[in-house]
């Protein structure tokens, strides 16, 4: 099993839609839980980070449910600028240090 | 620009060849890591450094993967008898003690 798990899409959605994003991870020593957003061919860049008392940011919230063992990312009034694969990252060892990545969920928002 | 860079940004070389790959992490960052991204996946960690010190190694380093950070600054990864599998974007990011991880643009290796 995969230490981190997403639904790769890809979500296509029009312009102002709703989209969520889901996401589930193995290892219940976890640490730390991010949201990364990638652009074709560019390097990946911190879009949130997660915290069990959930966390927006503008049109973005991302929630995390510990027991579960499941991170989720809503984004609301959706922008072509929006169109980008979005990774689920956490981190699994005391000093947080490495990333451990899900595969990303595709999303390809149209006008 | 003050981000992290990599150089080079792509190589292409044979099966057998040895490559080399810069990363320079921003100035004031003690962390460096080193991660490896094939198409469709995310990014799979490498190693990382601490200054000069190298504190953890992936299972996917094998033994013809090296990397060294000889001054705490910049850091090289060097792959040696290169192999089709080793195809991949190589990906170096730097960050301040347990702060955010800041990637550089990558060197995309491709092996014929």
């Amino acid at each position: 099993r995969k230490e981190v798990e997403q639904d790769p899409g890809p979500f296509n959605v029009p312009e102002g839609a709703t989209v969520a994003f889901n996401c589930t991870y193995s290892n219940s020593a976890s640490q730390s839980f991010f949201w990364y957003r990638q652009d074709c061919r560019k390097e990946p860049k911190l879009l949130m980070s997660v915290y069990s008392s959930g966390n927006e940011d503008g049109r973005f919230t991302a929630q995390l449910n510990r027991a579960s063992q499941y991170i989720s990312l809503l984004i609301r009034d959706s922008k072509l600028s929006d169109s980008a694969t979005y990774l689920c990252v956490v981190t699994v060892n005391q000093a947080g240090t490495a990333l451990i990545f899900g595969k990303g969920t595709t999303l390809s928002v149209s006008s | 620009d003050t981000g992290v860079s990599q150089d080079p940004r792509h190589k292409i070389t044979k099966r057998g060849q040895n490559v080399t790959f810069r990363c320079d992490p921003i100035s004031e960052h003690n962390r460096l890591y080193w991660y490896r991204q094939t198409l469709g996946q995310g990014p799979e960690f490498l190693t990382y450094f601490q200054n000069e010190a190298q504190l953890e190694k992936s299972r996917l380093l094998s033994d013809r993967f090296s990397a060294e950070r000889p001054k705490g600054s910049f850091s090289t990864l060097e792959i040696q008898r290169t192999e089709q599998g080793d195809s991949a974007m190589y990906l170096c990011a730097s960050s301040s003690g347990l702060s955010e991880q800041y990637f550089g643009p990558g060197t995309r290796l491709t092996v014929t």
